[in-house]
């Protein structure tokens, strides 16, 4: 079967310190996978895409790693701060027909001072 | 503020009434979806439209019907829901949709802040 897994449900880190998320997929070929930030009460947000073809992304303190052979995509966090506590959730959108993203269930992430 | 709205934020039901949930796009977005939200599951994608028709329909029961009036709103109406219905209802929008030659192209979602049902 296709499934979508955040192998950590929560992850409780110091401040100061990188905080590294997994995502890790089987039986799906990507065309790209996405990375939400969830606050408790709101809808997620969008922060960064990356394509098969893409090995790393980069945005100011985010960066997010792709590797197919692996099937597993890794989101770190650097300097975290207690503003970084939220619930990230990745998203995949299969090479195959229809045009849904798969989500993953979520890893809470909690930063301490 | 993401661009698009929902309204109610919260709703408790019966099981024997009829609702309807509404998400408006401030975006210019041609592509409007309906998730659920359940506690420690995925987002369960439920319905997708683009350019106001119906492109998916995640096997959704039909006590949930959508309603596309245009690429601006979208209506979700509930009616003899039951109990395990309860959830986060989320609508989004994105650009397009991933279709054909363009399944490369980037199309992130923009969430509404979501629908808390509670269904009694």
């Amino acid at each position: 079967s296709q499934k979508i897994e955040q192998n950590s449900e929560a992850l409780n880190i110091q401040e100061g310190k990188t905080a590294t998320l997994t995502c890790n997929y089987t039986n799906y070929s990507p065309a790209y996978l996405q990375w939400y930030r969830q606050d408790p009460g709101r809808g997620p947000v969008f922060l960064l895409l990356i394509r098969e073809n893409e090995k790393e992304k980069r945005k100011e303190r985010l960066k997010v790693t792709f590797d197919t052979t692996l099937k597993q995509s890794l989101f770190h966090i650097t300097a975290s701060q207690p503003a970084d506590s939220a619930t990230y959730l990745c998203a995949l959108l299969a090479n195959q027909a229809g045009t849904a993203l798969i989500f993953g269930k979520g890893t809470t992430l909690s930063v301490s001072s | 503020e993401t661009g698009v709205t929902q309204t109610p934020r919260h709703l408790v039901m019966g099981m024997t009434n009829k609702k309807s949930l509404k998400c408006e796009q401030h975006l210019g977005h041609n592509a409007m979806y309906w998730y659920k939200q359940s506690a420690k599951k995925p987002l369960e994608l439920m319905f997708v439209y683009n350019f106001k028709e119906q492109t998916e329909n995640n096997s959704v029961p039909s006590r949930f019907s959508p309603e596309c009036p245009n690429s601006s709103h979208l209506f979700l109406h509930l009616h003899t829901l039951q109990p395990e219905d309860s959830a986060l209802y989320l609508c989004a929008s994105s650009q397009d949709t991933p279709r054909g030659l363009k399944r490369s192209n980037s199309y992130e979602q923009y969430f509404g802040p979501g629908t808390r049902l509670t269904v009694t």
